[in-house]
């Protein structure tokens, strides 16, 4: 078992609907990044969270640290989030998850 | 405009060559990274310096060299010994300071002949 996984593995949405993508982890972590991905191949840090909330525009990301979990949510979302959405967590090392890909559809 | 800058996007391989993907970053970063993504698998770490001159071994370390020179700079070889080397390759940095986060490079496509 991964100790990064990650759901869904692939989404499909409509311009304007509501996404959530989860991070379940299974080791102790000092902090946990969510990434994102374009086609080109380039990655850019979303946000990098130890606690609570953080919101940054459209985009939402909570983590509860009992229950080693982590979500990232997309408020109306928009073609242009169409990438792969990636978790990774720091413990000594960063360990990543395989990613959600995401496709929204005008 | 600070950031981590890959080089060359796109290499190819022959077969027994050395050949080199140069990261270099100007955000003064003491930590550098390479990783490897394969389809459908999560970024695998192959090295990583904390310092100047100082690195380590990542999961996947075999068939691969790097060198730590300058703050700036930390090159990956990947050598004949690897033996599957097709891949996208990404480099990175942090401060490794509290709050901080990834930075990462566009990537290198490398690719066997």
């Amino acid at each position: 078992k991964n100790e990064v996984e990650q759901s869904p593995q692939n989404l499909t949405a409509q311009e304007g609907e509501f996404i959530t993508i989860n991070c379940s982890y299974s080791v102790g972590i000092s902090a946990l990044h969510w990434l994102q991905q374009h086609p080109g191949g380039g990655i850019v840090s979303l946000f990098m969270l130890s606690s609570g909330k953080k919101k940054h525009g459209r985009l939402i990301a909570t983590i509860n640290i009992q229950e080693k979990h982590s979500s990232l949510h997309i408020t109306a979302s928009h073609p242009r989030d169409s990438a792969v959405y990636i978790c990774a967590v720091d413990a000594d090392k960063l360990i990543f998850g395989t990613g959600t890909r995401l496709q929204v559809f005008p | 405009d600070g950031g981590i800058t890959q080089s060359p996007k796109y290499l190819f391989r022959k077969e027994g060559q050395n050949v080199t993907l140069s990261c270099e970053q100007n955000l003064n970063h003491d930590a550098m990274y390479w990783y490897r993504q394969d389809p459908g698998q999560g970024l695998r770490l192959i090295y990583y310096s904390q310092i100047v001159n100082d690195f380590q071994k990542g999961d996947i370390a075999e068939g691969y060299s790097v060198s730590r020179e300058k703050k700036e700079s930390f090159p990956l070889t990947v050598t004949s010994a690897q033996k599957n080397p097709t891949a996208f390759y990404l480099c990175a940095s942090s401060s490794r300071a509290a709050g901080e986060k990834l930075f990462f490079g566009s990537g290198t496509q490398l690719s066997v002949l």
